[in-house]
């Protein structure tokens, strides 16, 4: 039972361009959402993040849009770089006990930024 | 600052055999996860400690799974034996308490 789902393994888009990554999810009782970043090797690293009081966030050329009644979110890029080419993997959250946060991931999309 | 360690990078092994692999998080941060991470899938939580308490391990295979973390620090995740479908990177994280996850580079294990 996949709670959060990017049904796009893949995504290419040109230098320049918007990027825009889709992410749906299914229990309404996440109330925090994230998208990390991931190079390979390497760990995830965290971009950019939404409280679900809020249907937007920016920062700098990232900006996370949250549409509750849809149980989506997008993550926008503009514009694109070649830098940016890495696997995007969304996110969604509740609390647990003692106030920790437990992370629910989506199976992610690899971005490439063609130049 | 120094971010999460994680030893060994790449382990190969045989199925039956036992591996471990640890974890050193962020100093100061009291919340450490171990996930799975299967090929072309995202990271799956394992087990969640809190200082040197399990928070939550309901999706830890205890029949072949454990993990510990001694004084609240270091942690160590053991799998024996292993099976086939353990191929994966094993991620560890840490966090303050409610705050941002920070994941190390994790741990590749193959088991041939």
């Amino acid at each position: 039972d996949q709670q959060v789902k990017q049904n796009s393994p893949s995504l290419s888009v040109q230098e320049g361009r918007i990027s825009i990554l889709n992410c749906d999810y299914t229990n309404s009782m996440f109330d925090y959402f994230l998208w990390y970043k991931k190079y390979p090797a390497e760990g995830p690293t965290f971009l950019i993040s939404i409280s679900s009081i809020k249907d937007k966030n920016e920062d700098g050329r990232f900006t996370v849009f949250l549409n509750k009644s849809a149980k989506h979110l997008s993550l926008h890029i503009v514009p694109s770089q070649p830098g940016d080419s890495a696997v995007y993997f969304c996110a969604a959250s509740t609390l647990s006990s003692g106030s920790a946060r437990q992370l629910t991931f989506g199976s992610g999309t690899q971005l490439t930024v063609l130049p | 600052e120094a971010g999460v360690a994680q030893s060994p990078r790449y382990k190969i092994i045989e199925k039956r055999q036992s591996v471990a692999f640890w974890c050193n998080p962020i100093s100061g941060h009291a919340t450490l996860y171990w996930y799975q991470q299967i090929l072309g899938q995202g990271p799956k939580l394992l087990i969640q400690f809190q200082n040197n308490g399990v928070v939550d391990d309901s999706q830890l295979p205890k029949d072949r799974f454990s993990a510990e973390r001694l004084k609240g620090v270091d942690s160590t995740l053991k799998i024996q034996p292993a099976k086939l479908e353990d191929s994966a990177v094993y991620l560890c994280a840490s966090s303050l308490l409610g705050g941002e996850q920070f994941f190390g580079p994790g741990t590749r294990l193959t088991v041939l």
